[in-house]
């Protein structure tokens, strides 16, 4: 059962340019979301939150967008950067309910020189 | 910066054995996990870990697996007879009291099962 699903495998985007990873889920019961970035040989750390009470959370370069009645988020990143180059991860929680964060599969970003 | 550490970076062993991964989460965290990811899949849930108890678990946690936080600073994941499907990277993470699902990740044990 895939609540959180990311379509994408990977994505390839100019450097300079604006990066949008998409991500669904199923479960109307989430209520927070978060991107991890995930480099090789590393732990997935943290890079930006939304709350469902918002629509829309800006943190330099980074902009997460959430639309509830489609059950949809992105996050762009603007403009792309060559360290930008890694896994991102969309994670989805009910928060005070369930003590667990639900991750998708993963997109891979590539920044193309 | 505080940071989760994980031991062993990488560890192989023989189908049945046991093995324990370690963790150490930043020292004023609350809340402890273990995710796993097998090669080229998503990050998976497998453990919470809070007041001294599992507080959520999920299918693949099963009888196999077991955690425990012996002596206040580390947390421990114990695979009693690994299987080949065990094969994975494992991560430990910790989060604080107040801070909404922010996990912070160790670097993962690699784990190979032969």
């Amino acid at each position: 059962d895939q609540q959180v699903k990311q379509n994408s495998p990977s994505l390839s985007v100019q450097e300079g340019r604006i990066s949008i990873l998409n991500c669904d889920y199923t479960n109307s019961m989430f209520d927070y979301f978060l991107w991890y970035k995930k480099y090789p040989a590393e732990g997935p750390t943290f890079l930006i939150s939304i709350s469902s009470i918002k629509d829309k959370n800006e943190d330099g370069r980074f902009t997460v967008f959430l639309n509830k009645s489609a059950k949809h988020l992105s996050l762009h990143i603007v403009p792309s950067q060559p360290g930008d180059s890694a896994v991102y991860f969309c994670a989805a929680s009910v928060v005070n309910r369930d003590d667990k964060i639900i991750f998708g599969k993963g997109t891979r970003l590539h920044i193309l020189p | 910066e505080p940071e989760v550490t994980q031991t062993p970076s990488h560890q192989v062993t023989q189908m049945g054995q046991e093995v324990i991964l370690r963790c150490v989460p930043i020292s004023n965290h609350l809340y402890f996990y273990w995710y796993r990811q097998i090669l080229g899949q998503k990050v998976e849930f497998l453990v919470s870990f809070y007041n001294n108890e599992i507080s959520e678990k999920s299918e693949i946690f099963d009888d196999q697996f077991s955690v425990e936080r012996p002596d206040g600073s580390n947390f421990t994941l114990k695979i009693r007879s690994t299987k080949l499907e065990d094969s994975a990277m494992y991560f430990c993470a910790s989060r604080d009291r107040g801070i909404t699902g922010e996990l912070f990740f160790g670097e993962g044990s690699r784990l190979t099962v032969l």
